[in-house]
């Protein structure tokens, strides 16, 4: 099946303590986000690359890193730095012609116990 | 700066009703815009966008939205609410004049009951 693949669907993290989500599509999309999701509140974007090699922070990038190596994965690393790291994380992928939607992943929920 | 506002929280209608969820958005240019549904730990899923051409743009599950250039609105509606509607609705623009960034709006719970 062609999609987006986030993995682990749940993931348990203790403070201090740095995690990375997976995010793979094979849509062959040339642009890639990732988006944190709170409760009751809207997406808003963490980082985003249109190309491989290339990655640039959104509205939230602070206590967060990526890297783009592949067309096919974009992982998203949640350092210590990132004082509030409990949410429901959302990858998507875009094909490059302004007038795509995007394609979601399933998400991955990280708890910080 | 672009915007897309969800005015209601959440929306209660009776299955068999019609609904409507309400978006409105600012922009400077175009926008394109989309509607997304999100059921409970999942992803967003795609209903219907508009680009250009007809105001009335019909979409998947029998969803349609409005384009309405003078009030500045793209709400969402189906003529006959179903209870599996119930669901998470975001609506979302892109301008291509501010990055062609997507910028959501904060969601409208939807509930259909019996």
């Amino acid at each position: 099946d062609g999609g987006i693949t986030q993995s682990p669907k749940y993931l348990f993290r203790k403070e201090g303590q740095n995690v990375t989500l997976s995010c793979e599509q094979n849509l062959n999309h040339d642009a890639m986000y990732w988006y944190r999701q709170d409760p009751g509140q809207g997406l808003r974007l963490i980082y985003y690359s249109q190309i491989v090699n290339d990655f640039q922070k959104g509205d939230i990038a602070e206590g967060y890193s990526v890297s783009r190596e592949k067309k096919e994965s974009f992982p998203l690393t949640v350092t210590s730095a990132q004082k509030n790291p409990t949410a429901f994380y959302l990858c998507a992928a875009r094909p490059s012609e302004n007038t795509g939607e995007l394609f979601f992943g399933e998400g991955s929920r990280l708890t910080v116990l | 700066a672009q915007s897309v506002a969800q005015p209601e929280d959440q929306v209660n209608v009776a299955e068999g009703n019609p609904l409507t969820v309400k978006c409105t958005y600012s922009v400077s240019g175009n926008p394109y815009l989309f509607w997304y549904v999100q059921y409970p730990n999942r992803g967003l899923q795609f209903l219907l966008k508009y680009i250009t051409g007809d105001n009335l743009v019909k979409g998947s599950y029998g969803f349609e939205a409005e384009f309405n250039k003078s009030q500045t609105s793209f709400h969402l509606k189906k003529p006959s609410a179903l209870v599996s509607d119930s669901a998470l609705y975001f609506c979302a623009v892109r301008d291509l004049n501010a990055g062609n960034m997507l910028t959501f709006g904060g969601g409208t719970r939807l509930m259909v009951k019996p």
